[in-house]
């Protein structure tokens, strides 16, 4: 059973940069599945960010992609999130998530990050 | 890419059946059988309830079910139990390598 949790700082400067770790236990970051990032908004619903294959390949949500990097680490089995320039409307929990196949299968508990000066 | 359309609530008591309904667009829910569902309890990450339009991943049981008609997919808890009560979210496939979820349903068990 994958397991997977998040890790980071809770708080970000405005115009900062947001970095965020998922580590992944019970399966490899090498198995056929998509690596993913989901994000909730205080009181609000899901919004995908994205994901990565153990290949390396990338596909980003078209309204972030700009400001979004998601790579990974398979010696360390985690894979990471950055997304630049932040605001206040970037204010979420974040998830990381897993699965093939159009779905995800696996989630992690998630993480608050605030950005606030 | 805009989020596809929930209700904001559902209700029903206990035994009873309650329908979640997901509309989409023709770029998305209409043209892909690649809608899932995921129930999400308070402070907790999602969890996967149906994929696939209708199939269940093993543990989820049967009372929940899946279906699609146009631009529009649903879900439907047949004998509604205590511990359904939770916001339930549809996602799809949306071609370019992308994916949308749904706004976002709140059930609650009478």
């Amino acid at each position: 059973q994958v397991q997977l949790q998040e890790s980071g700082p809770g708080l970000v400067k405005p115009s900062g940069t947001l970095s965020l770790t998922c580590a992944v236990s019970g399966g490899s970051i090498s198995s056929t599945n998509w690596w993913s990032w989901v994000r909730q908004p205080p009181g609000k619903g899901l919004e995908w960010i994205g994901e990565i294959y153990h290949s390396g390949s990338t596909n980003y949500n078209p309204s972030l992609k700009s400001r979004v990097t998601i790579s990974l680490d398979e010696s360390k089995n985690q894979f990471f999130l950055k997304l630049s320039s932040v605001t206040a409307a970037d204010t979420a929990v974040y998830y990381c998530a897993s699965g093939a196949w159009y779905k995800w299968d696996y989630w992690g508990q998630g993480t608050l990050v605030t950005v606030s000066s | 890419q805009s989020a596809l359309t929930q209700p904001p609530s559902a209700s029903g008591s206990p035994g009873q059946s309650v329908t979640i309904s997901c509309t989409g667009t023709s770029s998305d829910v209409g043209v892909y059988n690649y809608v899932s569902w995921y129930q999400q309890h308070p402070g907790k990450g999602p969890k996967l309830i149906i994929y696939d339009v209708s199939k269940r991943p093993s543990g989820v049981p049967d009372r929940f079910s899946g279906s699609k008609s146009g631009n529009t997919a649903s879900l439907t808890v047949s004998g509604l139990q205590a511990e359904d009560e939770a916001d339930y979210y549809c996602s799809s496939y949306a071609g370019g390598n992308s994916y949308v979820f749904g706004t976002g349903t709140k059930v609650t068990v009478l």
